[in-house]
C-alpha cells in the first residue's frame, strides 16, 4: 500500500513569493492533516480537513495560509506571501474516517524562505 | 500552553541499552497516546500506541507504561539498538467518541545508540 505523497519535498523562495504544496494520501483515507513541524519541534496541526470539508482550520493563520482539498482527495495547501519565519517542514498525514485515530505522515516538504 | 511535556530533550545510550522516554500531559480528555519514531528527512512513523484503559502495552522491543492518575506516560525501549537512532516525539489526542482528532505532540527527544 502506497503511503502519503507530498510534493516537492524541498523548496527554496524568497520572502514575499507564493508556495504551494501538493498532498496525496492514503487511498481510501477521508481525513488530511497539515501540520508544520519547526526545527527541534513537534508538528503542529495547521488544518484538518474530513473529505472535502475543513473541519479544523484554527491554527492556519488565514492572511497568507490557504488549503484546499476540493474532491475530497488530494490537498494543496498554498502559502501567499511568504515570510522568513515560514521556514519549516510542511507534513501532510491521513487517516481513516472519524473512527480512526491512527495518523500516517508523508515525508514532508522542506521549505526555505530567504 | 504546552499540553504535553516531553523529556529528556537528548539521549544517549549504549547498544543493549534501556532507553526511557517521559512525557506528561494536562487535558484530561485525551484517550489515545501514540508515539511517533522521526528519522531525519522523514515524515514521523507511527511506532506503537496506547489507551488509558491499559497500563501497558507491549510490541517487540518497545513498551508503552500508562499512568492515568498521574497524568504521565513513557516509552521504553529494551536492547536499544543503534538502527533506533532517531527522534521520537510522544502525543496526546481524543481518539474515540468525539470529533477532535487533533494530534498534540510533545517537543521530541533525540536518541542516539552507540554502538
Amino acid at each position: 500500500e502506497a503511503g502519503v505523497v507530498q510534493s516537492p519535498r524541498y523548496k527554496i523562495i524568497e520572502k514575499k513569493q507564493p508556495v504551494a504544496f501538493w498532498c496525496n494520501p492514503i487511498s481510501g483515507h477521508n481525513t488530511l492533516y497539515w501540520y508544520r513541524q519547526n526545527l527541534g519541534q513537534g508538528p503542529e496541526l495547521l488544518i484538518r480537513y474530513e473529505n472535502e470539508e475543513a473541519v479544523d482550520d484554527s491554527q492556519l493563520p488565514k492572511d497568507r495560509f490557504s488549503a484546499e482539498r476540493l474532491k475530497g482527495v488530494d490537498s494543496t495547501l498554498k502559502i501567499q506571501p511568504a515570510e522568513l519565519g515560514d521556514s519549516a517542514v510542511y507534513l501532510c498525514a491521513s487517516s481513516l474516517g472519524p473512527a480512526g485515530a491512527e495518523q500516517y505522515f508523508g515525508p514532508g516538504t522542506r521549505l526555505t524562505v530567504t | 500552553q504546552q499540553q504535553v511535556k516531553q523529556s529528556p530533550q537528548s539521549l544517549i545510550v549504549q547498544k543493549g541499552g534501556i532507553s526511557i522516554i517521559n512525557c506528561a500531559y494536562e487535558n484530561t480528555a485525551f484517550d489515545y497516546f501514540p508515539w511517533y519514531q522521526q528519522f531525519p528527512g522523514k515524515g514521523p512513523a507511527l511506532l506503537i500506541a496506547i489507551r488509558p484503559d491499559v497500563s501497558e502495552k507491549k510490541e517487540g522491543r518497545f513498551t508503552i507504561s500508562f499512568n492515568k492518575s498521574a497524568k504521565q506516560f513513557s516509552l521504553h525501549i529494551m536492547d536499544s539498538q543503534p538502527g533506533d537512532s532517531a527522534t521520537y516525539f510522544c502525543a496526546a489526542t481524543r481518539g474515540s467518541g468525539g470529533s477532535n482528532y487533533k494530534l498534540t505532540f510533545g517537543k521530541g527527544t533525540l536518541l542516539t545508540v552507540n554502538p
